[in-house]
């Protein structure tokens, strides 16, 4: 079946420019993360979408970035006001639910560029 | 707070040649997950094995097997008869009681011919 996928694959932008990126989970996977890998780097936890409830929005690093889900389907990442630090590999991830394996199913990410 | 901590950067072995990948982590639970992920030059994370802490048998996936030391709050990966498809960065997360996945900064492999 289809995994996780995300658009675009590459995003240049310019500083100061709001940014939208999405995330197709996995048809009835319930939970729903947003990572936030710099060149190099492990992985930094952005956001968590958990069927019905309230997203977890503790990893979100500003008030610039934000998330949501709509249907309990896709997701999109917001990005206002780029920065050039926000220059990375944004990753999204999906599960089946909370119980199970809690496993989490990957896409291939968006690189964002800010210039 | 909790942390997972891999201490070797970068790591180079011939083709079929063993390689273990060492991770520890902190947490003041009983009971959690532990994850082995593969990243290749893709980009694409997947998952290599995982290992719940409460079973103590060491969770293996044909050539891939874990070390995990519970009261040392290790676990470590094991790759036996590498191949140069294992070429990637490796990381070793613990998921938390909130089912957040806390990350290591990776171990770069590189499988030489």
């Amino acid at each position: 079946g289809a995994g996780v996928s995300q658009s675009p694959s590459n995003k240049v932008t310019e500083k100061g420019k709001d940014v939208e990126l999405r995330c197709d989970p996995i048809s009835g996977h319930t939970a729903l993360y947003w990572y936030r890998q710099s060149l190099g780097q492990g992985l930094e936890f952005l956001i968590y979408f958990q069927g019905n409830s309230a997203p977890d929005k503790s990893g979100l690093p500003s008030d610039r970035f934000s998330a949501e889900r709509t249907g309990g389907s896709v997701s999109t990442l917001t990005i206002q006001r780029t920065q050039q630090e926000d220059s990375a590999v944004y990753l999204c991830a999906s599960s089946p639910d909370r119980g199970g394996s809690y496993e989490q199913y990957f896409g291939p990410g968006t690189r964002l560029t800010v210039t | 707070a909790q942390t997972v901590t891999q201490s070797q950067p970068e790591m180079s072995v011939q083709e079929a040649e063993t390689v273990t990948l060492s991770c520890t982590y902190d947490t003041s639970e009983s009971n959690y997950y532990l994850f082995w992920y593969k990243q290749p030059p893709s980009r694409q994370m997947i998952l290599v094995i995982r290992q719940e802490a409460y079973k103590q048998q060491n969770a293996t996936e044909n050539r891939f097997s874990v070390n995990f030391q519970k009261a040392a709050k290790s676990f470590s990966l094991k790759i036996s008869d590498s191949q140069l498809g294992d070429t990637a960065m490796y990381f070793c997360a613990h998921m938390d009681s909130n089912y957040q996945l806390i990350w290591g900064a990776g171990t770069k492999l590189i499988i030489k011919p």
